[in-house]
């Protein structure tokens, strides 16, 4: 069966820092993978997404992404971050089917030290 | 544009009241629309799931409804809230061939 794993629940960084947030899927065919980050009280904005071709995909707010199929990982990454990055992060893959669903992780949820 | 537009922000209802959430859609016609439910620390339920008109799947056996009266509306409905239906509730559609999808910027509900 389909499924994502975001296996860090809360992850704290100071700002300025590095970030990684860890994104493992389980998909038999080539997946389609997203990202997206909802700031608190609002609804989900789509970061970045993964179809096919270069591995490494940029998206919106600096952040990028690296496919790895031998790994089932979509790791998420940023080199600096800024306080307005807080908020939680959510992993997806597309599975498809006549509704078009997508499976997504149980989040990452970020914050920033100022 | 794929805006998603949904109300009330936020709700407070009394156990037993009924619920009404309303979620309009612009965009491509025939969008698949989706009703999520989001309670802290569960990540994204969906709840329901249509692709098209009067059609509704329901993901998850609950205390809600939802119904599809227009190519664009989609609204969520219970006769009589719960305590445990208290979450963040979102809306979204499909982008086509983009496949991802686009999101409300959600209904906060609380039971009381």
């Amino acid at each position: 069966a389909q499924s994502v794993t975001q296996p860090d629940i809360h992850i704290t960084v100071s700002e300025g820092a590095s970030l990684e947030l860890r994104c493992n899927y389980s998909y038999g065919a080539t997946p389609y993978l997203f990202w997206y980050v909802q700031s608190p009280g609002q609804g989900l904005q789509l970061l970045l997404k993964y179809f096919s071709g270069d591995t490494l995909v940029q998206g919106i707010k600096g952040f990028e992404a690296e496919f790895k199929r031998s790994q089932s990982s979509f790791n998420l990454r940023k080199p600096s971050v800024h306080w307005s990055d807080a908020g939680e992060y959510f992993c997806a893959v597309y599975y498809g089917g006549s509704q078009g669903n997508l499976i997504f992780g149980k989040g990452t949820k970020l914050s920033v030290k100022p | 544009s794929q805006t998603i537009h949904q109300w009330p922000a936020t709700l407070v209802q009394p156990v037993g009241s009924p619920l009404s959430l309303e979620c309009t859609v612009e965009g491509t016609s025939n969008p698949n629309l989706y009703w999520y439910r989001q309670a802290a620390g569960r990540g994204l339920q969906l709840l329901f799931y249509s692709v098209g008109i009067g059609q509704i799947s329901s993901e998850v056996p609950q205390n809600l409804s939802a119904s599809r009266p227009q190519d664009r509306q989609f609204i969520l409905s219970s006769k009589k809230l719960l305590l445990s239906d208290s979450g963040f509730y979102l809306c979204a559609r499909d982008r086509g061939s983009d496949y991802g999808y686009t999101f409300g910027s959600g209904t906060r509900l609380t039971v009381v």
